[in-house]
């Protein structure tokens, strides 16, 4: 099955600073959703995109769908350390029948 | 409260010996699915399942059955597990209307020794 191409693989930032990443496909996608899974539990929805174009945030997350439809971004403003786990994409395409996944983008902030 | 729950949390068994890792949802949804996840790899599907009685390969099946005898329950059979069964499994469910995002339960870390 295809996998997203999900960048970059890990981060290492500073608390307070912005965060950005992002995944590609070379496949169109009619939803995109962005996940954070913290040690030992199971992944939790942050944010979902339904349209081309859209902009939606949820505190200091925002994320964007590609106009292209074949890609989406996150970025996490102002980090701080419970903003600490591995952040992955997933995509559903119009055939609507499977989700497609990122390999995860792994983040540490560091106090 | 809206959840997916899988049981059990942690499991560790010797090759061979049968086992199941139960999942149900309580949100009505007719789109069920079980993940594997591996360092490096991220999720893959194993099996999913778009309604009752009806389920489907993902994309690394073998060595796996499931079931989906009513709507709330879709199980995960390992009749004869192997050591590369070592794993961390996702169940997670999914409304076919709209497609809303997909709801994972919390992981059953799973050791085949």
């Amino acid at each position: 099955g295809q996998q997203l191409n999900q960048s970059p693989q890990s981060m290492f930032i500073q608390e307070g600073e912005d965060v950005s990443m992002n995944c590609t496909s070379s496949s169109i996608f009619n939803t995109w959703l962005w996940y954070k899974q913290e040690p030992g539990e199971g992944p939790v929805l942050l944010i979902a995109l339904y349209k081309a174009g859209e902009l939606t945030s949820n505190g200091r997350l925002t994320a964007q769908f590609g106009i292209t439809r074949k890609d989406s971004f996150l970025n996490i403003s102002a980090s701080i350390p419970s903003d600490v786990g591995i952040y992955f994409c997933a995509g559903l395409r119009d055939t609507g029948n499977q989700f497609y996944f990122g390999t995860g983008t792994s983040l540490t902030v560091i106090p | 409260e809206a959840q997916v729950t899988q049981n059990p949390r942690y499991l560790i068994t010797v090759t061979g010996k049968k086992l199941t890792v139960t999942c149900s949802q309580n949100m009505n949804h007719e789109y069920m699915s079980w993940y594997r996840q591996d360092p490096g790899l991220g999720l893959r599907q194993i099996y999913y399942s778009m309604n009752v009685e009806v389920t489907d390969k993902g994309d690394v099946p073998e060595g796996y059955k499931v079931s989906r005898k009513e709507k709330r329950n879709f199980p995960l059979i390992l009749e004869s597990p192997s050591p590369n069964q070592t794993s961390l499994y996702f169940c997670a469910s999914s409304s076919r209307d709209g497609w809303s995002p997909l709801h994972f339960g919390n992981g059953t870390r799973l050791t085949v020794t």
